[in-house]
């Protein structure tokens, strides 16, 4: 069955430093990969996505992920996080007949300044 | 456009009660799905839909009914309510490709005492 691994249920970085969130995928075909964005009780708003080509793809709000088909992997990277990315963060990959998307269970986000 | 629309925002309903919720999209999208959001468990798919008339089960579809009579609109039904479907719950669409991801609403906020 397809599943979506985030590992991290929780990461506090420093403003102005470095963020990678980790996610695995399982799932037998091409995946169409995504990463969707919570704040606190709002709706989710999408990041970014891959469905082929360059393996490192750019999104919205300064952060970019890396597909790795060896290592069933999509990670998301920001090289300087802002106080304003804390949020959770979800990582979904699209299966089947009417694109439906199977979630990771989030990583929350914490900056301290 | 508005987009995805969601109503209402909250909800309370004593166990047993049944109630709609919900949801429309103006994007002319075949797609369209309802997910239950839980803490620590990500989205899970509730139903979902390719078109007027077709419906399916997701994941988690027990105590749910839909219909989609039309491309626009997709409720979603609480037959008798228990306290676990307290949930925060999403509509979303998405046009046929994959490519693209899915549209999410605002969601609604549902309590059941």
């Amino acid at each position: 069955a397809q599943s979506v691994t985030q590992p991290d249920i929780h990461i506090t970085v420093s403003e102005g430093a470095s963020l990678e969130l980790r996610c695995n995928y399982s799932y037998g075909a091409t995946p169409y990969l995504f990463w969707y964005v919570q704040s606190p009780g709002q709706g989710l708003q999408l990041l970014l996505k891959y469905f082929s080509g360059d393996t490192l793809v750019q999104g919205i709000k300064g952060f970019e992920a890396e597909f790795k088909r060896s290592q069933s992997s999509f990670n998301l990277r920001k090289p300087s996080v802002h106080w304003s990315d804390a949020a959770e963060y979800f990582c979904a990959v699209a299966v089947g007949y009417g694109n439906k998307l199977v979630f990771g269970a989030g990583t929350i986000l914490r900056v301290k300044s | 456009n508005a987009g995805v629309t969601q109503t209402p925002k909250f909800q309370v309903l004593k166990t047993g009660q049944s109630m709609t919720l919900q949801c429309a999209q103006d994007m002319n999208h075949e797609y369209m799905s309802w997910y239950r959001q839980d803490p620590g468990m990500g989205l899970r798919l509730i139903h979902y839909s390719v078109g007027a008339g077709i419906t399916d089960q997701g994941e988690v579809p027990n105590g749910y009914n839909v219909s989609r009579s039309t491309t626009e609109d997709f409720p979603l039904r609480l037959l008798s309510a228990a306290p676990s479907q307290t949930s925060v719950y999403f509509c979303a669409s998405s046009p046929e490709t994959g490519r693209v991801g899915q549209y999410f609403g605002p969601g609604t906020r549902l309590t059941v005492t």
